[in-house]
């Protein structure tokens, strides 16, 4: 859960291919996670959430896939296009207001 | 625009001024969530205001921080003697009802201390 390091982690796709971004978090008794999309100079931007009682749940291009017995979170998204290009949090919750945030990954989409 | 609205966008400080942001939520949003995110790192929680009470205030916030929802719409952050550490995003964001995933960000305040 809690942010560490000052490198973000980085992932190249080509557009078009799908992108799947990994996240693991900290805290078992967390029960709602969230991923953000940050564009550079925005804040972020929610995407999609899940609660700990589903194990994945899908939206549009973007589906997440939660594993808790390693503490696991992705997201998998479809056809990426240059618009994605951005910085990704994952965040865990354990019941509302106070969100923790991960360190985030960039996403490259190469035309 | 009827998003979330930070100001000032940018501030630059010498160490040991005061600064204070403002951040006017979505008209209608109870909630009001203050955060601040360092170069490369993720956001990290400060406080929470439902309407004008603060109900949630992170050991991040020290006694040189202060923030005040006094009508329980617009919402000011203070910080007093500003350090080189305090150089940071500070992002506001809102929410009518339930948690962060149905709240909406402004662009954050970046703050500069020199």
């Amino acid at each position: 859960g809690e942010s560490v390091g000052l490198h973000l982690p980085t992932l190249s796709v080509q557009e078009g291919d799908n992108s799947i971004i990994n996240c693991a978090y900290s805290n078992s008794a967390s029960d709602y996670f969230i991923w953000y999309k940050q564009e550079s100079g925005k804040g972020p931007q929610f995407i999609i959430d899940i609660r700990s009682n589903m194990d994945k749940r899908q939206g549009q291009r973007v589906t997440v896939l939660l594993n808790k017995t390693v503490k696991h979170l992705s997201l998998q998204i479809a056809a990426t296009q240059p618009g994605d290009s951005a910085v990704y949090f994952c965040a865990e919750s354990t019941g509302g207001f106070k969100t923790i945030f991960g360190a985030g990954t960039r996403l490259f989409v190469k035309a | 625009d009827t998003g979330v609205s930070q100001n000032p966008r940018h501030k630059i400080t010498k160490r040991g001024q005061n600064v204070t942001f403002r951040c006017d939520p979505i008209s209608e949003h109870n909630r009001l969530y203050w955060y601040r995110q360092t170069l490369g790192q993720g956001p990290e929680f400060l406080t929470y205001f439902q309407n004008e009470a603060q109900l949630e205030k992170s050991r991040l916030l020290s006694d040189r921080f202060s923030a005040e929802r006094p009508k329980g719409s617009f919402s000011t952050l203070e910080i007093q003697r500003t350090e080189q550490g305090d150089s940071a995003m500070y992002l506001c964001a809102s929410s009518e009802t339930g948690g962060l995933s149905e709240a909406f960000f402004g662009q954050g305040t970046r703050l500069t201390v020199v």
